[in-house]
């Protein structure tokens, strides 16, 4: 099993670009999140999607936009980048039962100049 | 809203020493998950372990423990025997459940940092 993958793992972007970060998972997870991680603190939460058709924003949504057009896939677009968006990127899925883990993708490394 | 407090941002441990992390946490609900985490320095999360806030014994996972004190409301992590590999950062996240029994995101941590020594 591939589980979670995450594609870039590294980016630059200049202020004002756009791009979308992939994320697929193959474990037929309802549950999907992205997370940003800066440096000195933990995850925090920036969109979900409890199913197809179905997202919702977290703590961060500011900046960020995501579909969920299949339950495979949830992408992460940034619509506008800023430096503030340099960050690490994390997708996590998993099952909607209750506290389940979620299983998380390797990372995409953002830089935004 | 919940909230996780980690409040050793680094630690230090001699090789095959027994380590405890710390984590509190609040919450109003009475369902809720506890996880631990790790992520060395190749920046993957690994899962670690897992304790659920009914349940009556401290999980465990090989060299992984949680002390899971309900009251006090923290859930420690204690490592046995550390090892090089263990060196990471570390961090506490919960996550609970809404009415429908659906689970919620993950509340992360700030981390802490382990260091072992030979």
């Amino acid at each position: 099993n591939a589980g979670v993958t995450q594609t870039p793992k590294f980016q630059v972007l200049k202020t004002g670009q756009s791009m979308t970060l992939q994320c697929a998972q193959d474990m037929n997870h309802e549950y999907m999140s992205w997370y940003r991680q800066d440096p000195g603190m933990g995850l925090r939460l920036i969109h979900y999607s409890v199913g197809a058709g179905i997202t919702d924003q977290g703590e961060v949504p500011n900046g960020y936009n995501v579909s969920r057009s299949t339950t495979e896939d949830f992408p992460l677009r940034l619509l506008s980048a800023a430096p503030s968006q340099t960050s690490v990127y994390f997708c996590a899925s998993s099952y909607l039962r209750a506290l389940e883990t979620q299983y998380f993708g390797p990372g995409t490394r953002l830089l935004v100049l | 809203a919940q909230k996780i407090t980690q409040t050793q941002p680094g630690m230090f441990v001699q090789e095959k020493e027994a380590v405890t992390l710390d984590c509190t946490y609040d919450t109003s609900d009475q369902s809720y998950g506890l996880f631990w985490y790790k992520q060395p320095s190749s920046g993957e999360m690994i899962f670690l372990i897992y304790q659920g806030s009914y349940d009556e014994q401290n999980a465990t996972e090989g060299r992984y423990s949680l002390n899971f004190q309900k009251a006090r409301k923290s859930a420690n992590l204690v490592i046995s025997a550390s090892q090089l590999g263990d060196s990471a950062m570390y961090f506490c996240a919960m996550r609970d459940v809404i009415s429908s029994g659906s689970a919620r995101q993950l509340t992360f941590g700030s981390g802490t940092q382990l260091t072992v020594l030979p």
